[in-house]
């Protein structure tokens, strides 16, 4: 499988614990973006890199979010002292940007809920 | 403030008949716009694209219509097929950088 691949599929954690999830991009994919998706909502950007380097975050992503793609391959984010309010499906996509316009896919998601 | 908006929730359409779903964005300097496919328990599936040289982009069953003047893009399904019954969301990015995705759209195809 040459897809997004996100570990682990589902995480379920007590609220204050911290957690950090996996992505791995599309092998030759140069961009990486992380979003969060609640309930009847779309997808709500987070963050993303190119390379390794991280050229924007969203005002989302507070200080208790740090995301890293060390060496522009695997990415993780990670939620410091977790909140009920953080459960949502995190969503990773990876694209390859050369020219102006291409599409991102999408990995499965990893499925957060703090109780 | 919402740039990106699917005004329906919720579409039902029999098989055999077209779908259509509409899209509406605020930001004139989106220049991309893309449609994805939801279901559930699984991430995003792109589906097609358009960027805004361009009025309509069709791959197969499905065709995307862009009229940048009313800031307004639809997806047609035509033959509506009961597998493609799920979450659609609009997508669009300015100058290449991130998306900023539309809150879905779920569409039925009844048998």
């Amino acid at each position: 499988d040459t897809g997004v691949s996100q570990d682990p599929r589902h995480k379920i954690t007590k609220r204050g614990q911290n957690v950090t999830f996996r992505c791995d991009p599309i092998s030759e994919h140069n961009r990486l973006y992380w979003y969060r998706q609640t309930l009847g909502q779309g997808p709500e950007f987070l963050t993303y890199f190119q390379n390794e380097a991280q050229l924007e975050k969203s005002r989302l992503l507070s200080d208790r979010f740090s995301a890293e793609r060390p060496k522009g391959s695997f990415s993780t984010l990670e939620i410091q002292r977790t909140e009920q309010g953080d459960s949502a499906m995190y969503l990773c996509a990876s694209s390859l940007v050369g020219g102006r316009y291409t599409e991102a896919f999408f990995g499965q998601g990893t499925r957060l809920t703090v109780v | 403030d919402q740039q990106v908006k699917q005004n329906s929730p919720s579409l039902s359409v029999q098989e055999g008949r077209i779908s259509i779903l509409n899209c509406d964005y605020t930001n004139s300097m989106f220049d991309y716009f893309l449609w994805y496919k939801k279901y559930p328990a699984e991430g995003p599936t792109f589906l097609i694209s358009i960027s805004s040289i361009k009025d309509k982009n069709e791959d197969g069953r499905f065709t995307v219509f862009l009229n940048k003047s009313a800031k307004h893009l639809s997806l047609h399904i035509v033959p509506s097929q009961p597998g493609d019954s799920a979450v659609y969301f609009c997508a669009a990015s300015g100058g290449g950088q991130n998306f900023v995705f539309g809150p879905g759209t779920r569409l039925s195809v009844l048998p």
